[in-house]
C-alpha cells in the first residue's frame, strides 16, 4: 500500500532562518507528490505539487525518486509560516495519500 | 463564500447514536471526497464520488458508516451506531475533472465528532 511519511511531528526554527521539512514515500510507479497546509483556523489547502516546479510563498521541493523523498524548504522562514504541513501522494486510483503532518514553528 | 461547506461543525453524540454529516462542495466540481483526521495523524481517505457515483471506499469504511450523492451535488456520510473510536474530524473535499491528477482538493473547514 502507498504510504507518505513525515518523521518530524516539530520542526522549530527562528525567524529567517532555512527550513526543511522531511518527506518520504513508498511507492513504486511514477508518483504525484504535493504539499498541503493548514494555517491556523483555516481550511486545508494546496501549497505546491512537484509537476508544477514551482515556488510558492518562496517554498519549493524537489522529488528525489532515488531517495524516495520530496522534502519542502525554504531558505529565509517568516513568521507566516508558522502551520501545519501535510505531504501527500496520489496513486493509479483517485485519491491522495497524507503523511502525518508536521507542525512549523517559526519564533520570532 | 463559495467554498465547499460542511454542517453540523461540531456534533456531540452518545455512544450508539447515528450521526449525519453534510457536505456542500463547489457548484462546478464534480468529484467529491470523505476524509478522516484524529489528533496528531493526517486526513485518512474514506470515499469518493465522481458526480453521483461512489468510485471508491476504503477499508476503515466499516458497515456502520455510508456515504450518499444522490444527485451528484451535495453529499451525506452517516455513522451508524457510534462508537467513541469514531471521534474525529470529518473532512470533505471537492474537485474539478481531471484534477485528481493534479491533487488540487478544495477542503472544507470539517465537522469534528465527539462520542462520549
Amino acid at each position: 500500500a502507498q504510504r507518505v511519511t513525515q518523521p518530524e511531528k516539530l520542526l522549530s526554527v527562528f525567524k529567517g532562518a532555512p527550513v526543511e521539512l522531511k518527506c518520504n514515500y513508498s511507492y513504486s510507479g511514477s508518483p504525484e507528490l504535493f504539499w498541503y497546509v493548514q494555517y491556523s483556523r483555516q481550511r486545508l489547502q494546496l501549497l505546491l505539487r512537484h509537476i508544477s516546479r514551482e515556488s510558492i510563498k518562496g517554498f519549493t521541493a524537489d522529488l528525489n525518486k532515488g531517495e524516495t523523498s520530496f522534502h519542502l524548504k525554504k531558505p529565509f522562514a517568516q513568521e507566516e509560516d508558522s502551520a501545519m504541513y501535510y505531504c501527500a501522494s496520489h496513486n493509479a486510483g483517485n485519491m491522495l495519500t497524507f503523511g502525518g503532518g508536521t507542525r512549523l514553528m517559526v519564533k520570532p | 463564500d463559495t467554498g465547499v461547506s460542511q454542517d453540523p461543525r461540531h456534533k456531540i453524540t452518545k455512544r450508539g447514536q447515528n450521526v449525519t454529516f453534510r457536505c456542500d462542495p463547489i457548484s462546478e466540481h464534480n468529484r467529491l471526497y470523505w476524509y478522516r483526521q484524529t489528533l496528531g495523524q493526517g486526513p485518512e481517505f474514506l470515499t469518493y464520488f465522481q458526480n453521483e457515483a461512489q468510485l471508491e471506499k476504503s477499508r476503515l469504511l466499516s458497515d456502520r458508516f455510508s456515504a450518499e450523492r444522490p444527485k451528484g451535488s451535495f453529499s451525506t456520510l452517516e455513522i451508524q451506531r457510534t462508537e467513541q473510536g469514531d471521534s474525529a474530524m470529518y473532512l470533505c473535499a471537492s474537485s474539478l475533472p481531471g484534477a485528481a491528477s493534479t491533487g488540487e482538493l478544495f477542503f472544507g473547514e470539517g465537522s469534528r465528532l465527539t462520542v462520549l
